[in-house]
């Protein structure tokens, strides 16, 4: 079935530094790509997408590329900061657009 | 205000004690979804709904029914809820027929079987 591989599942970074979180896909026809970010104890929320029409996209810290050839796509946060700590969770649209194929997460650990 | 909203927020059972856990929309979205998130596995789907009277399976569906019969409402119906039904439960709405566009997160029900 389709799938969503997602690296690290934790990563610890010092204030400032960047943060890369990657994903691969399996579906070749997957068209969206979205990121959600959970705090703890809180609902995920959106915080960037792109779709296949696109390469980059990025809104102030943080930005998402997407290979399709490779079917990767990766989340990279700048200048990272406490706030950042959170669950950060990668997904692939099915061809139908009937379901999102999550990654099983990545904790990441903002320390100052 | 534009809010999901689930409840009960927290509930403990015992095995065979049959439960509903309700969703509701106030934004007059088409898509409605349930997904359950257990440590290490993610978001799993596990029903949607892309319109009124319109629901079907996703990937975990055993054990568990969903309706719609009015836009705004998706409740889940767990008919005899066993212990590896224990988890935290996720209801997701989006404005267009599909998960193409941001989903919206209802703030969880944590769910205890005994």
């Amino acid at each position: 079935g389709e799938n969503v591989e997602q690296h690290p599942s934790t990563l610890s970074v010092q204030e400032g530094d960047s943060a890369v979180i990657k994903c691969t896909y399996s579906d070749s026809a997957s068209n969206y790509f979205p990121w959600y970010k959970q705090e703890l104890g809180k609902r995920p929320q959106l915080i960037i997408d792109i779709r296949s029409n696109v390469g980059e996209k990025k809104d102030q810290r943080i930005a998402v590329t997407l290979n399709k050839t490779a079917k990767h796509f990766s989340l990279h946060i700048t200048e990272t900061q406490p706030e950042d700590s959170a669950v950060y969770f990668c997904a692939s649209a099915n061809q139908a657009g009937t379901a999102l194929i999550f990654g099983k997460g990545t904790t990441l650990s903002v320390s100052s | 205000e534009a809010q999901v909203t689930q409840n009960p927020r927290y509930l403990i059972t015992v095995t065979g004690k049959k439960l509903t856990v309700t969703c509701s929309q106030n934004m007059n979205h088409e898509y409605m979804s349930w997904y359950r998130q257990d440590p290490g596995l993610g978001l799993r789907q596990i029903y949607y709904s892309m319109n009124v009277e319109v629901t079907d399976k996703g990937d975990v569906p055993e054990g568990y029914k969903v309706s719609r019969k009015e836009k705004r409402n998706f409740p889940l119906i767990l008919e005899s809820p066993s212990p590896n039904q224990t988890s935290l439960y996720f209801c997701a709405t989006s404005s267009l027929a599909g998960v193409d566009n941001e989903q919206f997160f209802g703030p969880g029900t944590r769910l205890t079987v005994l």
